[in-house]
């Protein structure tokens, strides 16, 4: 078990479907990011959100939208995704900021199939 | 361009084999390099080191950061069939006023027995 909490744990969605993918933590910290990884391949950074406003968009097509309701939850709205999104979809947290630093706490992932 | 490579991509040994795994960064602004180890999930974290020369250890994992020669490695000693994962390194470096952590290719250990 981690302490970053994702849902749901697996998604099946068409292409023509909307969905979105949820992200909690409550230890405090203030950054929070989407990473994508592909089989056999390194997590690959999507977004960074720092203090709720997104910082870093990694040049992610449109149809991926990220949104940080407050500084414990980060969601991932899908629209119109193509088969080659599919993957594992990992939330990640730290403290954030400029004075601290500490390691990502990744979530158990999303694994996402588009059909 | 940051970069983060990691050497080799794979390795096999046998139980009680000690290994040693490879990661070289060029970024700019570098505030730390992390290892995680991932088996079927998410990413398990086992170090982080932000000076160079201090050894971290952890049991049987220990790890070291040279930052003139911007490299660190990883060392695994008896292994077990356990530490059977991907080892992946991460580096973190500011980018856009906020920090990203860049991870490398990752080293895939599979450890008979």
């Amino acid at each position: 078990d981690t302490e970053v909490t994702q849902t749901p744990k697996h998604l099946v969605m068409g292409m023509t479907n909307k969905k979105s993918l949820k992200c909690e933590q409550h230890m405090g910290h203030r950054a929070m990011y989407w990473y994508k990884q592909k089989a056999k391949k390194p997590p690959e950074l999507m977004f960074v959100y720092s203090y709720e406003k997104l910082s870093i968009n990694e040049s992610v097509p449109s149809r991926f939208s990220p949104e940080c309701p407050n500084s414990s939850l980060l969601n991932l709205h899908l629209h119109a995704l193509q088969p080659e999104d599919s993957a594992l979809y990992l939330c990640a947290s730290s403290t954030g900021g400029l004075r601290y630093n500490s390691p990502l706490h990744f979530g158990n992932g999303t694994r996402l199939t588009v059909t | 361009e940051d970069k983060v490579v990691q050497s080799p991509l794979s390795l096999v040994v046998h139980e009680g084999d000690t290994v040693t795994l490879n990661c070289s960064y060029e970024v700019t602004n570098f505030r730390s390099l992390l290892w995680y180890k991932q088996e079927k999930k998410a990413p398990t974290f086992l170090f982080m080191l932000t000076s160079s020369g201090i050894e971290k250890k952890s049991g049987r994992l220990s790890s070291i950061l040279d930052k003139k020669e911007l490299f660190s490695i990883l060392n695994i000693t008896a292994t077990q069939t356990g530490d059977s994962a991907i080892y992946l390194c991460a580096v973190e470096a500011l980018s856009s006023g906020t920090y990203k952590y860049i991870f490398g290719t990752g080293t895939r250990l599979k450890v008979l027995a």
